[in-house]
């Protein structure tokens, strides 16, 4: 099983709520990922955590805010949000080591994101 | 620093033709290379994905791609391209000396004609 499951498929919200997007995998991995992907780009790395622990911080603004409660589990909690943060927001997972150990990243399917 | 060119934005072929996409990396090691391809509205699936060994790799859906360290290129390649390939193709360099990031290049989006 290499799947990498996101809920909500989509999500729509207002600048002044709160929400989350939850990525979870059952592949044992204890890299997982968020990236951002706006509409024909490549996806962009937001934040990285190895073993639960944030490792990588893309200079995202505060208003997003990773969650790692177990090795299975990524929470990407959303407050006062702006217009430009509407995009598609994807998660991934690579078992331990990533590049390093020669790993490959499994992708969700996103949750499409509108911020109105 | 690490980095992927996608020189082609846009392709087009018939279906039942040969595809080639180009993919251009600048890194100062050995690379590591992964093809992903994104169908409209989905997540990104790897098509395949180089380390080391042999330079001519096999992936699903009998996509190809080679690794020419001279060219600091990997081409992907499908001898006979079917409707069902229209899609967003992105190449990606993983970078070690930075842990677990990747690096995409800026995506080729592929019609396919009838």
């Amino acid at each position: 099983d290499t799947e990498v499951t996101q809920t909500p498929k989509h999500l729509v919200m207002g600048m002044t709520n709160k929400k989350s997007l939850k990525c979870e995998q059952h592949m044992g991995h204890r890299a997982m990922y968020w990236y951002k992907q706006k509409a024909k780009k490549p996806p962009e790395l937001m934040f990285v955590y190895s073993y639960e622990k944030l490792s990588i911080n893309e200079s995202v603004p505060s208003r997003f805010s990773p969650e790692c409660p177990n090795s299975s589990l990524l929470n990407l909690h959303l407050h006062a949000l702006q217009p430009e943060d509407s995009a598609l927001y994807l998660c991934a997972s690579s078992p331990p080591g990533g590049v390093l150990a020669k790993n490959i990243q499994y992708f969700g399917a996103g949750t499409r994101l509108s911020v109105l | 620093a690490q980095s992927v060119t996608q020189p082609d934005i846009h392709i087009t072929v018939s279906e039942g033709a040969s595809l080639e996409l180009r993919c251009n990396y600048s890194y100062g090691a050995t690379p590591y290379l992964f093809w992903y391809v994104q169908s409209p509205g989905q997540g990104l699936q790897l098509l395949l994905k180089y380390f080391s060994g042999d330079t001519l790799v096999q992936g699903i859906k009998g996509f190809e791609a080679e690794f020419k360290r001279s060219q600091s290129s990997f081409n992907l390649r499908k001898p006979s391209v079917h409707w069902s390939d229209a899609a967003e193709y992105f190449c990606a360099v993983g970078a070690i000396n930075t842990g677990n990031q990747f690096y995409f290049g800026t995506g080729t989006s592929l019609t396919v004609i009838p």
